[in-house]
């Protein structure tokens, strides 16, 4: 089973507008963290927010809100604002457990912003 | 200093080549990450050194050797890589505790290896 659920490939929306990105995902741990990167065509991946499983509000960076249902087993991405340079590829990640580092990743979804 | 340095940005080798990726960070992580993303695809976890040693090997062909030779830098040494090797190799850094905090990784922007 996937750990990391992204359903959305591909997002369109217009700038100065609000955008939601989906992630859902499945684990056993009680304590695990939840990430959101972004990714340019130029490949280099850029950290934006992160959640810990214990956290109880919100994260919050900037323009960049995590929506974190744990019930649920969601950590959906709010991009309020959007700009033009907000184009890419973005992912959810999530890394297992007190003892692990390694991050898995969900698939992505591509957002493309049109002015 | 935020930044993770990788050399070269791009790389062309033959199958009987020998090359190496280079990786630099001057936050004082002391764990660094070698990951494969394939194009439309999301990065895989290669390798994980911690305190300078190897904790995780995800089952890497040994084409791939990693190497740790101190706590800023992490080589990624490449021999008789075959073309489905292709792909963007990212290198990662973060703090090595696991207490809690986020210990986000930070990304090198990757070298691009095409193997002919």
């Amino acid at each position: 089973a996937q750990k990391i659920t992204q359903t959305q490939p591909g997002m369109f929306v217009q700038e100065k507008e609000a955008v939601t990105l989906d992630c859902t995902y499945d684990t056993s741990d009680q304590s695990y963290g939840l990430f959101w990167y972004k990714q340019p065509s130029s490949g280099e991946m850029i950290f934006l927010i992160y959640q810990g499983s214990y956290d109880e509000q919100n994260a919050t960076e900037g323009r960049y809100s995590l929506n974190f249902q744990k019930a649920r087993k969601s950590a959906n991405l709010v991009i309020s604002a959007s700009q033009l340079g907000d184009s890419a590829m973005y992912f959810c990640a999530m890394r297992e457990g007190p003892g692990r580092r390694a991050l898995t990743f969900g698939s992505g979804t591509r957002l493309q912003v049109q002015p | 200093d935020t930044e993770v340095t990788q050399t070269p940005k791009h790389l062309v080798m033959g199958m009987t080549n020998k090359k190496s990726l280079k990786c630099e960070q001057h936050m004082g992580h002391r764990a660094m990450y070698w990951y494969k993303q394939k194009a439309k695809k999301p990065p895989e976890l290669m390798f994980v050194y911690s305190y300078e040693k190897l904790s995780i090997n995800e089952s890497v062909p040994s084409r791939f050797s990693p190497e740790c030779p101190n706590s800023s830098l992490l080589n990624l040494h490449l021999h008789a890589l075959q073309p489905e090797d292709s792909a963007l190799y990212l290198c990662a850094s973060s703090q090595a505790g696991l207490a809690g905090g986020g210990n986000e990784q930070f990304f090198g922007p990757g070298t691009r290896l095409t193997v002919l």
